[in-house]
């Protein structure tokens, strides 16, 4: 089945420990994207990947980390997290090298909670 | 950049009725504008996208409208059913998504 798996889907840690939420698609995507869901602010992108090795910062990049070894893996990192990373975050990928015209496919979700 | 705002942010509806949700966009040279459904527990999902040279598009119940004009798109749900009760997010793209707040529809049985 084509699906993006995130890993995990429910984390709760304290400020401070460093942890990875991984991302992979199984569809030989180009375009690989990590979003956060806030209330009321919508989907909200944080970094984005074109191709393997090309990562580049979205609209809420502060805190995170990615990178993009291989075409199916794109994790994503937070080295100190904060409460104010505390949201829901999907991965997508899509088959174009933007997500400018071309459908996302979005991962299940990690709900994450910093103490 | 894009700045897409949606309205409205809850929808209640009767089973049966219909329930439309409208976004206006700022850069008017977006040419791309799909809608996404997301249910409870689950990543989002597109239902149906329209591109800038089509004023209208239909898939069964849903329908999607673009003025250009006014930079306005909306999707239309008709005959709506317990299984359309979901968040439901418009986005705007030329060459990057830009996506509404969301709208969390709920249809009442």
């Amino acid at each position: 089945e084509a699906q993006v798996t995130q890993n995990p889907r429910y984390l709760i840690t304290v400020t401070g420990k460093k942890l990875t939420v991984t991302c992979s698609q199984n569809m030989n995507h180009e375009y690989m994207s990590w979003y956060r869901q806030d209330p009321g602010l919508g989907l909200r992108q944080i970094y984005y990947s074109m191709n393997v090795e090309v990562t580049d910062k979205g609209d809420v990049p502060e805190g995170y980390k990615v990178s993009r070894k291989e075409k199916r893996n794109f994790p994503l990192i937070l080295e100190s997290p904060s409460p104010n990373q505390t949201s829901l975050y999907f991965c997508a990928s899509s088959i174009g090298r933007s997500s400018g015209a071309n459908v996302l496919t979005f991962g299940a979700g990690s709900r994450l909670t910093v103490l | 950049g894009e700045n897409v705002e949606q309205h409205p942010s809850t929808l209640s509806v009767q089973e049966g009725d219909s329930a439309v949700i409208k976004c206006t966009y700022s850069d008017s040279a977006s040419n791309y504008f799909p809608w996404y459904k997301q249910e409870l527990g689950k990543g989002p999902q597109l239902i149906i996208d329209i591109r800038s040279n089509v004023g209208e598009k239909k898939d069964q119940r849903i329908a999607v409208t673009l003025n250009k004009t006014a930079k306005h798109f909306s999707l239309h749900i008709t005959e709506t059913q317990p299984e359309d009760s979901a968040v439901y997010f418009c986005a705007a793209s030329k060459n990057k998504l830009s996506f509404g707040a969301g709208t969390t529809v709920t249809v009442r049985a």
